[in-house]
């Protein structure tokens, strides 16, 4: 069954650029979508389709996908970003949606 | 604006059943897709079934698959799931949420509702 690894946590100072990198076979050839969720909080969809921003989230949020990684990049970091990031694909064989286990970032 | 409202949550002992329902408005209901999501204590997001905008289709993950039900009332602009010979295990959040787009699935969560908690425990 496929398989996303994430990192368990990525901490970065205010104002500095964060990178959250998600791990699968081939990802490149899945569309990856990403989703922040804070304590107490519904998860919130950042990026979709690998690069595309929803209504609302900042040009600050960004993506790339290419051979075996997705990155989720997150610009000039503010304390309000602090939050678990969750990178998600289409799962084929179960015709389902497939999370990665969660990056928790730490905002310095 | 779309609004997700779970409901049905609470206390409940291991073997019982629990029927969770998520009541929507702001968009046509029976346009899109949904799902239900769950995240245990301490642990990540987990996809738990999805159901088509018509209900003619549904997908389980291999935890509750035979267990739970994903079902929905398009007369009633509310979607359900129904739990049952349930676990210690399916302790969690529960989250009801909308395809981004209409018709077809295709696993972009847009909407999600605010969640219900349900614990197993005797």
């Amino acid at each position: 069954s496929y398989v996303l690894t994430q990192p368990p946590s990525v901490s970065v100072a205010p104002g500095k650029t964060a990178k959250i990198t998600c791990g699968g076979n081939n990802i490149v050839d899945k569309s990856v979508h990403w989703y922040q969720k804070r304590p107490g909080q519904a998860p919130m969809l950042v990026l979709l389709y690998d690069v595309d921003r929803p209504s609302g989230i900042p040009e600050r949020f960004s993506g790339s996908n290419s051979g075996d990684t997705a990155t989720l990049t997150i610009s000039r970091v503010e304390a309000g970003d602090e939050a678990d990031y969750y990178c998600q694909v289409w799962d084929g064989a179960r015709d389902l949606p497939l999370f990665g286990g969660g990056t928790k970032l730490t905002v310095l | 604006q779309v609004h997700l409202v779970e409901s049905g949550g609470g206390v409940v002992q291991p073997g019982r059943s629990l029927r969770l329902s998520c009541p929507a408005s702001g968009f046509t209901f029976s346009n899109f897709a949904l799902h239900w999501v769950r995240q245990a204590p301490g642990k990540g997001l987990e996809s738990l079934a999805l159901i088509s905008y018509d209900g003619s289709t549904e997908a389980y993950a291999d935890s509750v698959r035979g267990r739970f039900t994903i079902s929905r009332d398009n007369s009633k602009n509310t979607l359900y799931l129904e739990m049952s010979s349930l676990r210690v295990e399916d302790t969690a959040m529960y989250y009801c949420a909308r395809e981004k787009s209409q018709g077809e699935a295709f696993g972009v969560l847009e909407h999600w509702g605010q969640g219900v908690l349900v614990t197993v425990s005797s």
